[in-house]
């Protein structure tokens, strides 16, 4: 099992540009979540997906995010417009299905954002 | 809304020397308890947790961690601390019922001196 699988590594974009980071869920998993990660707040689940749907987007920081799921295999977090603020790693994390609340995430290994 | 708190931001042990990484939490109804670590450019990566039963828990690369209801607390030991365990250590808490999110603490870096 290759795992979460999050691209790309690494993005550096000027203020103002669209940033689009991408996240596949370890196959048969069908909940997914948006995790930023910074120094000052720790981890922040920004929103979750469970069979594709959101299910709590409480998180998301401003109308400047969004996220989607479009199928089972695949979903985008985008930043549209970028500010420094931004700057964080994003992690994507997912769970498989009928697993309770007692089952663990498994996570990512992150998008680190550097908005300059 | 459930919460986690990490009281110390680093821990510095000794190779060989007992390891203890504290939490507490505050949640309503019977807590599930997480332990994550996360080593460099890495992702988080489970640890333990305990959801019932024994408060003693055991988990991967020789770790556990002790549930005490009365103190709210859920802290992470090992007998034996290596190198390798340098990291950084979350805690995390979810309540049984209602949302589904999981509340994580701020982290403990580990740092094991050799």
């Amino acid at each position: 099992d290759a795992g979460v699988i999050q691209s790309p590594r690494h993005e550096v974009t000027e203020m103002g540009q669209e940033v689009t980071l991408r996240c596949k869920p370890i196959s048969g998993h069908n909940s997914l979540f948006w995790y930023r990660q910074t120094m000052m707040r720790g981890l922040e689940l920004l929103i979750y997906f469970n069979n594709n749907v959101p299910i709590d987007d409480s998180g998301m920081p401003e109308d400047r995010f969004s996220a989607k799921m479009p199928n089972a295999s695949f979903s985008t977090l985008k930043i549209q417009p970028s500010e420094p603020r931004d700057s964080a790693v994003y992690f994507c994390a997912s769970r498989p299905p009928n697993s309770g609340a007692g089952s663990p995430l498994h996570f990512g290994n992150g998008t680190r954002l550097t908005v300059t | 809304a459930q919460s986690v708190a990490q009281p110390e931001d680093q821990v510095n042990v000794a190779e060989g020397n007992p390891l203890t990484v504290k939490c507490t939490y505050s949640v309503s109804g019977n807590p599930y308890l997480f332990w994550y670590v996360q080593y460099p450019n890495r992702g988080l990566q489970f640890l333990l947790k305990y959801i019932t039963g024994d408060n003693l828990v055991k988990g991967s690369y020789g770790f556990e961690a002790e549930f005490n209801k009365s103190q709210t607390s859920f802290h992470l030991k090992k007998p034996s601390a290596l190198v390798s365990d340098s990291a950084l250590y979350f805690c995390a808490v979810r309540a049984p019922h209602g949302n589904n999110r999981l509340a994580f603490g701020k982290g403990n870096q580990v740092v094991v001196i050799p």
